[in-house]
């Protein structure tokens, strides 16, 4: 089954303390990405990767990183989360720039 | 970049009517307009897609048209069902921006029996 997989789906941390959200796609894309939710804000773009060892910033890329070193696997790093980074995060994966993309279910993460 | 504005935030309709969320665009360089679906405690799901060198395109009870020269496209559900209740959003790709998905801030609908 195509597929894109995060985790964890649900996070509680403290801020300061360095934390990886894994994401996983099993359809050979090339191109992924990650995106944050907010209420009222919608779906905003963090980072993207057109390929292994490619990734360029989104428009909120402050206090991330990622990076993509298989085709699978694209995680996203948060060296020193603040609380303001509290979201639901998803990632997502396409084989080409007018095709479907594939979302993960989510993973809801609190900074407290 | 590109902007991406849908209305309205929040539709309610009774079952059976119709619901259209509209939305606009900025870059006059976009020419892929999927719309996706979102359920609660779930990822996002396209539901139908537009390329720029489409109209209007169908799948049974959805439609999608796109107006190029005014860079608007809308969603149209017909006989609305309960289970359509969700949260939809709009999103156009630009050529421009590589590989960017920008996505309007979403619209709540509720189909009411």
């Amino acid at each position: 089954e195509a597929q894109v997989t995060q985790n964890p789906r649900y996070l509680i941390t403290v801020t300061g303390k360095k934390l990886t959200v894994t994401c996983s796609q099993n359809m050979n894309h090339e191109y992924m990405s990650w995106y944050r939710q907010d209420p009222g804000l919608g779906l905003r773009q963090i980072y993207y990767s057109m390929n292994v060892e490619v990734t360029d910033k989104g428009d909120v890329p402050e206090g991330y990183k990622v990076s993509r070193k298989e085709k699978r696997n694209f995680p996203l790093i948060l060296e020193s989360p603040s609380p303001n980074q509290t979201s639901l995060y998803f990632c997502a994966s396409t084989q080409g720039l007018s095709t479907e993309a594939f979302f993960g279910q989510g993973t809801r993460l609190t900074v407290v | 970049g590109e902007n991406v504005e849908q209305h309205p935030s929040t539709l309610s309709v009774q079952e059976g009517d119709s619901a259209v969320i509209k939305c606009t665009y900025s870059d006059s360089a976009s020419n892929y307009f999927p719309w996706y679906k979102q359920e609660l405690g779930k990822g996002p799901q396209l539901i139908i897609d537009i390329r720029s060198n489409v109209g209007e395109k169908k799948d049974q009870r959805i439609a999608v048209t796109l107006n190029k020269t005014a860079k608007h496209f809308s969603l149209h559900i017909t006989e609305t069902q309960p289970e359509d209740s969700a949260v939809y959003f709009c999103a156009a790709r630009s050529g421009n921006s590589g590989y960017a998905l920008n996505f309007g801030k979403g619209t709540s609908l509720l189909v009411t029996p």
